[in-house]
């Protein structure tokens, strides 16, 4: 399984709302990231785990809040955003958080109302 | 600091023909440099890494890219593009050592339009 998963693919919010962005993955890998990513631009790191602890966090706003139950899953608890966090955000996985190549899903596309 | 470019915005070839995407990074040390391709409405998928050894790289789905230590370059080549290689291409570079400077560094991406 060489597999990550992200779910929902879209969603819709509005600015009081409270959502969550999922993430798995089975191959075994130990660290996992979150990314946003605007339109035709590059991924913005946003946090990294690694061996399930929070190992990076970019300046990302308190808004997001990162979670990671155990190795296998990530979720990203989003909560009173604002319209200019409509993105793509990606989750990614790999082997351990400094190899460089990153399996990534397909993204959860949040527009934010 | 490191960082990495991709002068063209879009590159724009006939099936069939060559194909170069062109990156040139800004490292200490020896960099280890990546390129990752993005489909529409895709997540970025992994095509080949250089980190020591042979400066030609081969990855998937025929591309390859060529490590240049004294142009600070690492172009992606395809000897013959298919309409489906079309979609946004990344260069991303990382210094060799731990720390936040692991982090991978991404160019503002290009992107490939191949016409029939």
């Amino acid at each position: 399984d060489t597999e990550v998963t992200q779910t929902p693919k879209h969603l819709v919010m509005g600015m009081t709302n409270k959502k969550s962005l999922k993430c798995e993955q089975h191959m075994g890998h130990r660290a996992m990231y979150w990314y946003k990513q605007k339109a035709k631009k590059p991924p913005e790191l946003m946090f990294v785990y690694s061996y399930e602890k929070l190992s990076i966090n970019e300046s990302v706003p308190s808004r997001f809040s990162p979670e990671c139950p155990n190795s296998s899953l990530l979720n990203l608890h989003l909560h009173a955003l604002q319209p200019e966090d409509s993105a793509l955000y990606l989750c990614a996985s790999s082997q351990d958080w400094d190899t460089g190549e990153l399996f990534f899903g397909e993204g959860s596309r949040l527009t934010v109302l | 600091a490191q960082s990495v470019a991709q002068p063209e915005d879009q590159v724009n070839v006939a099936e069939g023909n060559p194909l170069t995407v062109k990156c040139t990074y800004s490292v200490s040390g020896n960099p280890y440099l990546f390129w990752y391709v993005q489909y529409p409405n895709r997540g970025l998928q992994f095509l080949l890494k250089y980190i020591t050894g042979d400066n030609l790289v081969k990855g998937s789905y025929g591309f390859e890219a060529e490590f240049n230590k004294s142009q600070t370059s690492f172009h992606l080549k395809k000897p013959s593009a298919l309409v489906s290689d079309s979609a946004l291409y990344f260069c991303a570079v990382r210094a060799p050592s731990g720390g936040n400077t692991g982090k991978l560094i991404f160019g503002q991406g290009t992107t490939l339009q191949v016409k029939p």
